[in-house]
């Protein structure tokens, strides 16, 4: 069965710090792993796209890290921001044949920084 | 960077009426839009996929009476909730991609939260 499992579900932490969320998946065959970050009471805005042949690609503060063969990723913060406070997305893509993407969604981490 | 806007952003309606929610693509052309659903605290359920000129295909369980889907351009998809009920009240986000295949961009609207009396 396809599917996208985050950890952990929650996670406070004080500004400045650095953390690392994860992902595992058993979506096959693989396409792309995408990291999204969704504020509260919006819509979901992309941080990184990596394919099988990426082992890590950085935005910023945010860096991601794919491991095609345990198929997990992570996503690090670092040094945090009270405006990091939301939730973080793992999608991964499912290829079809002719191309055709289907994402499978995890649950995401809701992060919250403190001052 | 490209931009999807989804209108309205919250809309109330009573029981047993409809409400249309819209998306669009501001600068570029969307050969693919996707319709999502999330409940508080869960994370985006995929509703359909709607293709230009075409049937948007449903996902198992989504009643395609009940959810329209008219992908009528292709930089406009409205998602038509008939006869809301309570139940249906939710946090609808739609998404565009300008191609069909790989690793195109996926680029969200910001959601229409829809309360049903």
């Amino acid at each position: 069965k396809n599917q996208v499992e985050q950890s952990p579900q929650s996670l406070i932490i004080l500004e400045g710090k650095n953390c690392t969320l994860q992902c595992n998946y058993t979506v096959s065959p693989f396409s792309n792993l995408r990291w999204y970050k969704q504020d509260t009471g919006r819509g979901p805005v992309s941080l990184t796209i990596m394919t099988f042949s990426e082992n890590t690609k950085s935005n910023g503060r945010y860096t991601a890290t794919l491991d095609a063969d345990t198929k997990q990723s992570s996503l690090h913060i670092t040094a945090s921001q009270l405006s990091d406070s939301a939730s973080y997305i793992c999608v991964v893509s499912l290829l079809f044949s002719g191309g055709y993407n289907k994402l499978i969604f995890g649950a995401g981490t809701r992060l919250a920084v403190h001052p | 960077g490209a931009v999807v806007s989804q209108h309205p952003s919250r809309v109330i309606c009573k029981s047993g009426t409809s409400v249309k929610i819209e998306c669009r693509s501001l600068d570029f052309q969307a050969t693919t839009m996707f319709w999502y659903r999330q409940f508080p605290k869960q994370s985006l359920m995929l509703m359909a996929t709607s293709n230009e000129g075409s049937k948007a295909t449903y996902e198992q369980g989504v009643e395609k009476d009940k959810f329209l889907i008219n992908h009528a351009s292709l930089t406009l998809s409205t998602l038509t909730v008939t006869s809301a009920h309570p139940e249906d009240s939710s946090f609808y986000i739609c998404s565009a991609s300008q191609k069909r295949e790989g690793n195109s961009p996926l680029h969200f609207g910001n959601g229409t939260r829809l309360t049903v009396t």
